[in-house]
């Protein structure tokens, strides 16, 4: 079975530029998670989808916001790009919501916002 | 706001039992342990996961105390392939995952 993937890998960005990034999950899962990396904040939750419906939110600016499609891809976007948002942006997929359910993790994009 | 308390950093010499303890001393009773890692350039990996009782997979083992107060990752015989950041992760009320800063393991050839 195919993983996580998440497309593009790389992005370079200018200061309030707009950008946004892709998801497919495992075949089968149904739940979709965003995470944000930086070297000053660990991995930070962003946001849960689940049958297309934000499920869940962290503690991030409206500017960063998501959706979830019908085949369960999800995408996120970032508008008004600041230099502070430069991360690995990591997306994670689950059969489906609970906590007990495994999260696999897709390999990241990494954004630079110059 | 709930969090588990690991050290910063281990060291363990390669073909040795590895020992990752955690602490979450705030635990309440229906609120999972998930161990993940990440390796190097990848994103975080699952290890394995527990609610009481201890846990094997093919990967490690979870120790779980009593009180559930803690919690340990055994990697019993580690590989240069197990460095990496190793984040315990206490999953509660809304269901998503917060990670703290992790203990880096690093493996001694």
């Amino acid at each position: 079975k195919a993983g996580v993937t998440q497309t593009p890998r790389y992005l370079i960005k200018t200061r309030g530029q707009q950008v946004t990034l892709s998801c497919s999950p495992i075949s089968g899962h149904r739940s979709v998670s965003w995470y944000q990396q930086t070297p000053g904040q660990g991995l930070q939750f962003l946001f849960e989808y689940f049958s297309e419906t934000q499920r869940n939110k962290g503690n991030f600016p409206g500017r960063f916001s998501g959706r979830q499609f019908s085949n369960s891809r999800s995408e996120m976007n970032v508008s008004t790009l600041e230099l502070g948002d430069s991360a690995l942006y990591l997306c994670a997929s689950s059969l489906a919501l609970g906590r007990g359910n495994t999260q696999y993790f897709g390999p990241g994009t990494r954004l630079t916002v110059l | 706001d709930a969090k588990t308390t690991q050290p910063n950093s281990m060291e363990s010499n390669e073909e040795e039992p590895v020992h990752l303890p955690c602490n979450h001393s705030t635990i309440s009773g229906t609120d999972y342990i998930h161990w993940y890692r990440q390796l190097p350039s990848q994103g975080p990996e699952y290890v394995i996961h527990g609610l009481t009782s201890n846990v094997n997979n093919r990967m490690a083992s979870l120790a779980i105390a009593e009180d559930r107060k803690s919690s340990t990752l055994i990697l019993h015989r580690a590989t240069l392939r197990d460095a990496a950041v190793y984040y315990c992760i206490r999953i509660f009320g809304n269901e998503k995952l917060t990670f703290g800063t992790g203990t880096r393991l690093t493996i001694i050839p």
